[in-house]
């Protein structure tokens, strides 16, 4: 799978949007773009997931860049049950599993 | 409600024991994952299984075992030849279909510690 680069951390403040970035330069057009969450001391969650269009859901939305070579999860209004770290991942349309990097760790600030 | 779970929440080894980690899923999903998860790090791929009585290693199955025996269920054995046990392991499932991008289910971990 491709390789995704996240800033190590970000900080928001509470009731704020916050917009979490993610590079893939290297995207292969039969990639899709992921978005996961782990909260502390839990699994990681589902957040959303998208191939060329923008996406929307109750937790948060998806901008992906006309080239696809960057995207971005939208939190619309951050709360302190937001404060997680964040994993961007690419996965190709077969069935291989998901490959974690570091992620970027959201702070919330009350 | 359908989900997957991992028991024990938390589990102390001797050094020199196996030790078997629970994964059960009542999702009907077809695969089944194994990660392991150091303090500050991503997850990592330790075996994985797509089908009943097959498995493949991730990157990381050295002194682990696993065996799928039934589609809902995906233990993990922690061997005598794993040197740095302690972590948290996760198990995850997901449905398998062609053309279709599903996500992975993540239960709430187990954290393996060496007394």
């Amino acid at each position: 799978d491709a390789k995704t680069t996240q800033p190590n951390s970000m900080e928001s403040n509470e009731e704020e949007p916050v917009h979490l970035p993610c590079n893939h330069s290297t995207i292969s057009g039969t990639d899709y773009i992921h978005w996961y969450r782990q909260l502390p001391s839990q699994g990681p969650e589902y957040v959303i997931h998208g191939l060329t269009s923008n996406v929307n859901n109750r937790m948060a939305s998806l901008a992906i860049a006309e080239d696809r070579k960057s995207s971005t999860l939208i939190l619309h209004r951050a709360t302190l049950r937001d404060a997680a770290v964040y994993y961007c991942i690419l996965q190709n349309s077969g069935n291989t599993p998901l490959v974690f990097g570091k992620g970027t760790r959201l702070s919330v600030i009350a | 409600d359908g989900g997957i779970t991992q028991s024990p929440k938390y589990l102390f080894r001797k050094e020199g024991q196996n030790v078997t980690l629970s994964c059960e899923q009542n999702l009907n999903h077809d695969a089944m994952y194994w990660y392991r998860q150091d303090p500050g790090q991503g997850l990592r791929l330790i075996y994985y299984s797509q089908i009943v009585n097959d498995f493949q290693k991730g990157d990381i199955a050295e002194g682990y075992s696993v065996s799928r025996e039934k589609k809902e269920s995906f233990p993990l054995t922690v061997t005598s030849a794993q040197k740095n046990p302690t972590a948290f392991y996760l198990c995850a499932s997901r449905q398998l279909r062609t053309g279709s991008n599903q996500p992975q289910h993540f239960g709430d971990g187990t954290r393996l510690s060496i007394l």
